[in-house]
C-alpha cells in the first residue's frame, strides 16, 4: 500500500514570496491533516478535513495560510506571504476514519524563509 | 485542554543499552496515550498506543504503561540497537473525544554500535 505523499521535500523562499505543499494521502482515507512542525517542537496541527470540508481550522492563521481538498483526495496548503516564523517542517498525515488515532504521516516538505 | 510533557534529549546510548524516555502528562479524565517515532527523513509513525489506565502498549521491543496514579506513559526498551535511532514523540488528545492529538517536543535517541 502507498503511503501519504508530499511534495515539495524541501523549499527555500524569501519571505514576502508565496509557496505551495501539495499531499495525496492513502488511497480511501477520508481525513486529511496538515501540521506544523517546527525545529524543536512536536508537530502542531494546522487544518483537519473530513472528506472536502474543513472539520477544524482553529490553528490555521488564516491571513495568509489557506488550504483546499478538492474532491475528497489531495490537498493543497499555500502560504502568502511567507515570514521567517513559517519556517518549519509541513506536515500531511491521513487517517481511514474521522475519529482515528492511527494517522499515517508524509515525510513532510521543509520550508526555510529567508 | 490536555497537555504532555517530554523529556528532553538528546540522549545518546551505546546497542543493547536500557532506554527509558520519560512522558508525563495533564489530562481531563483518562485519555488514550500514544507514541510516535520518527526516523531521519521520515514522517512519523504509531509506535505503539494504551486506551486505558493499567494498560500496556508495546511493539518492537518498545513498551509504555498508562499509570493513572504518576500521570506517566515512559517509553522503555530493554535492548536498543543502532536502528532505533530516531526521534519519538509522546501525545495524547487535545481533549475528551477529540481526535486532534497534542505532541510532545520529542526526543531524539542517538544509539551508536
Amino acid at each position: 500500500e502507498a503511503g501519504v505523499a508530499q511534495s515539495p521535500r524541501y523549499k527555500i523562499i524569501e519571505k514576502r514570496q508565496s509557496v505551495a505543499f501539495w499531499c495525496n494521502p492513502i488511497s480511501g482515507h477520508a481525513t486529511l491533516y496538515w501540521y506544523q512542525q517546527i525545529l524543536g517542537q512536536g508537530p502542531k496541527l494546522l487544518i483537519q478535513f473530513q472528506n472536502n470540508g474543513v472539520v477544524d481550522d482553529s490553528q490555521l492563521p488564516k491571513d495568509r495560510f489557506s488550504a483546499e481538498r478538492l474532491k475528497g483526495v489531495d490537498s493543497t496548503l499555500k502560504i502568502q506571504p511567507a515570514k521567517l516564523e513559517d519556517s518549519a517542517v509541513y506536515l500531511c498525515a491521513s487517517s481511514l476514519r474521522a475519529v482515528s488515532y492511527e494517522q499515517y504521516f508524509g515525510p513532510g516538505t521543509r520550508l526555510t524563509v529567508t | 485542554g490536555n497537555s504532555v510533557t517530554q523529556m528532553e534529549g538528546p540522549v545518546t546510548l551505546s546497542e543493547e543499552a536500557f532506554l527509558t524516555i520519560n512522558c508525563t502528562y495533564t489530562a481531563t479524565g483518562y485519555p488514550s496515550l500514544f507514541w510516535y517515532v520518527q526516523y531521519p527523513g521520515e514522517g512519523l509513525q504509531l509506535l505503539l498506543k494504551a486506551t486505558k489506565a493499567d494498560d500496556k502498549g508495546s511493539n518492537k521491543g518498545f513498551e509504555a504503561t498508562y499509570r493513572k496514579e504518576t500521570t506517566s506513559f515512559h517509553l522503555e526498551k530493554g535492548s536498543v540497537q543502532v536502528s532505533d535511532s530516531a526521534v519519538y514523540f509522546c501525545a495524547l488528545p487535545t481533549q475528551g473525544g477529540s481526535e486532534k492529538l497534542v505532541f510532545g517536543k520529542g526526543t531524539k535517541l542517538t544509539v551508536n554500535p
